[in-house]
C-alpha cells in the first residue's frame, strides 16, 4: 500500500524566501509528526498533530516556523524568511492511533532536502 | 526518555551475523527499548522493541539484558541491503500524550562483500 509521501523531495531556496513542504500521511492515520534532521544526526521533534489539532509545537526552533493540517489528513510545514541554519532534512511520520496510546510505529517519509544558499 | 549510548560505526561481514550494542543504563521501569534503522536518502524504519524479554521478529532479534542497563539488536544474516544507521531509542508508553521519538545519533552499520 501507499505509505508516508513528502514533496517536493528537494528544494533550494535563496536565503530570505519562504517555503512550504508537504507531508501526505498515510490514509486513515491520526497522529502526524515533523521532525528536522541536520546533516549527520538524527531526526529531532518539530511538531505534532492530532488530527487537524496541533497539540505540541515545542520543537519549532523560531516563530519562522510554521504547521499546519487543516482537515486532518495532509500537512504542510511553513519556514518564512529561510535562513542557511535551516538547511537539513524535513521528515513528516504518521501513526495510525493516538500516539502514546500503546505502542504504534511511525511510519516516515523519505523527507525533503532543504538547502538555503 | 532515558539516554543510550551507541558506538558510532561498525563493519560486519555479509552474511555474518551483525550485532548492534546500546547502553542505556538509566532505563527506569516503564521504558521500552525501540530500535529503528535509517538507509540513505530515506526517513527512518522501526525495526523491532521490547521492555525485558528478548523478541525477535522477521527482520531481527532484540537481547535485553536482565538489568536492563544494555540491549543488543541482532541481524542473523546481514545483507548490503542492512547498510543504514541504527537508532536505540528508549522511552515509556504512555496513554493520552503526544510521544514523538528522541533520536541520537545511531551506529552507522557497513555490511561489507
Amino acid at each position: 500500500g501507499a505509505g508516508v509521501s513528502q514533496s517536493p523531495r528537494y528544494k533550494v531556496a535563496k536565503r530570505g524566501q519562504d517555503v512550504a513542504l508537504r507531508c501526505d500521511p498515510i490514509s486513515g492515520h491520526v497522529s502526524l509528526f515533523w521532525y528536522q534532521q541536520a546533516l549527520g544526526q538524527g531526526p529531532e521533534f518539530l511538531t505534532y498533530f492530532q488530527n487537524e489539532a496541533q497539540l505540541d509545537k515545542s520543537g519549532l526552533p523560531s516563530d519562522r516556523f510554521f504547521a499546519e493540517r487543516p482537515e486532518g489528513s495532509v500537512s504542510t510545514l511553513k519556514i518564512q524568511r529561510t535562513q542557511q541554519e535551516d538547511s537539513a532534512v524535513y521528515l513528516c511520520a504518521s501513526i495510525q492511533g493516538l500516539a502514546g496510546g500503546g505502542y504504534n510505529e511511525q511510519f516516515f517519509g523519505p523527507g525533503t532536502r532543504l538547502t538555503v544558499l | 526518555d532515558a539516554k543510550t549510548t551507541q558506538p558510532t560505526s561498525m563493519d560486519c561481514a555479509e552474511g555474518r551475523a551483525a550485532n548492534l550494542p546500546c547502553n542505556h543504563s538509566t532505563i527506569s521501569g516503564n521504558e521500552y527499548v525501540y530500535w529503528y534503522r535509517q538507509i540513505h536518502s530515506q526517513g527512518p524504519q522501526y525495526i523491532i522493541h521490547g521492555l525485558k524479554n528478548n523478541e525477535t521478529n522477521e527482520m531481527a532479534s532484540l537481547i535485553i539484558t536482565e538489568d536492563r542497563k544494555s540491549s543488543t539488536l541482532i541481524l542473523p544474516h546481514a545483507t548490503l541491503r542492512d547498510t543504514a544507521v541504527y537508532y536505540c531509542i528508549v522511552r515509556a508508553i504512555s496513554s493520552g500524550s503526544a510521544r514523538q521519538l528522541t533520536f541520537g545519533s545511531g551506529t552507522q552499520l557497513t555490511v561489507l562483500p
